[in-house]
């Protein structure tokens, strides 16, 4: 069965930092791109970020470029995400998705349960 | 990066059919055939209901149906059911990033 596990969320205060884990079972984790998508409270959902299957392409969405930094280790089959500088605005759940295939934005075919992270002084 | 446009709200009766629209761009929508579709019911994490435009994945009952001109995709959910109730949005690639609609509230009547 293919799963996904967040973990890494917590109460952070505005400029701090987090690094969020997704622990990756039941799939090649290599062969697929893997992308974050956070949601709001009382929101919608908001793509943030991606990876190739190499960890050779990240990409990231405007509101979270040049703060938050992508990442892989594929013989752990984890997927990373740093996030630095966070303000009140990146508070959310925040869930890590596999790819439908390689190519990372064809579709999340698989979402982990969520991780919340919550930025407040 | 601006969010696709959904209707905020479509309700429907049991055993009838709605569509909910997703309008982009040309940057978007307009210029790739990988639009999907999520249906989240409270307190879950998505799931992908469709992909490629149309395609549905493995487990998710034919009721469900989507398609695509220009720049516009649409999702059509015949024969309601009760647990059809859920947000549902869209998803489009753009390019180096990847764009959802504002989302959509299934109503079941």
């Amino acid at each position: 069965e293919v799963q996904l596990l967040e973990s890494g969320g917590g109460l952070v205060q505005p400029g701090g930092s987090l690094r969020l884990s997704c622990a990756a079972s039941g799939f090649t984790f290599s062969s697929f791109g893997m992308s974050w998508v956070r949601q709001a409270p009382g929101k919608g959902l908001e793509w943030v970020s991606a990876i190739s299957d190499s960890g050779a392409g990240t990409y990231y969405a405007d509101s979270v470029k040049g703060r938050f930094t992508i990442s892989r280790d594929n013989s752990k089959d984890t997927l990373y995400l740093q996030m630095n500088s966070l303000r009140a605005e990146d508070t959310a759940v925040y869930y890590c998705a596999k790819g439908y295939s390689n190519t990372w934005g064809r579709a999340m075919g698989v979402w982990g349960q969520g991780t919340t992270v919550t930025v407040s002084s | 990066q601006s969010a696709l446009t959904q209707p905020r709200s479509v309700s429907g009766s049991p055993g009838q059919s709605v569509t909910i629209s997703c309008t982009g761009t040309t940057s978007d929508i307009g210029s790739y055939n990988y639009v999907s579709w999520y249906q989240q019911h409270p307190g879950k994490a998505p799931k992908l209901m469709i992909y490629d435009v149309s395609k549905r994945p493995s487990g998710v009952p034919d009721r469900f149906s989507a398609s695509k001109s220009a720049n516009t995709a649409s999702l059509t959910i015949s024969g309601l059911q009760a647990e059809d109730e859920a947000d549902y949005y869209c998803c489009s690639y753009a390019g180096s990033s990847v764009i959802f609609g504002g989302g959509t509230t299934l109503t079941v009547l």
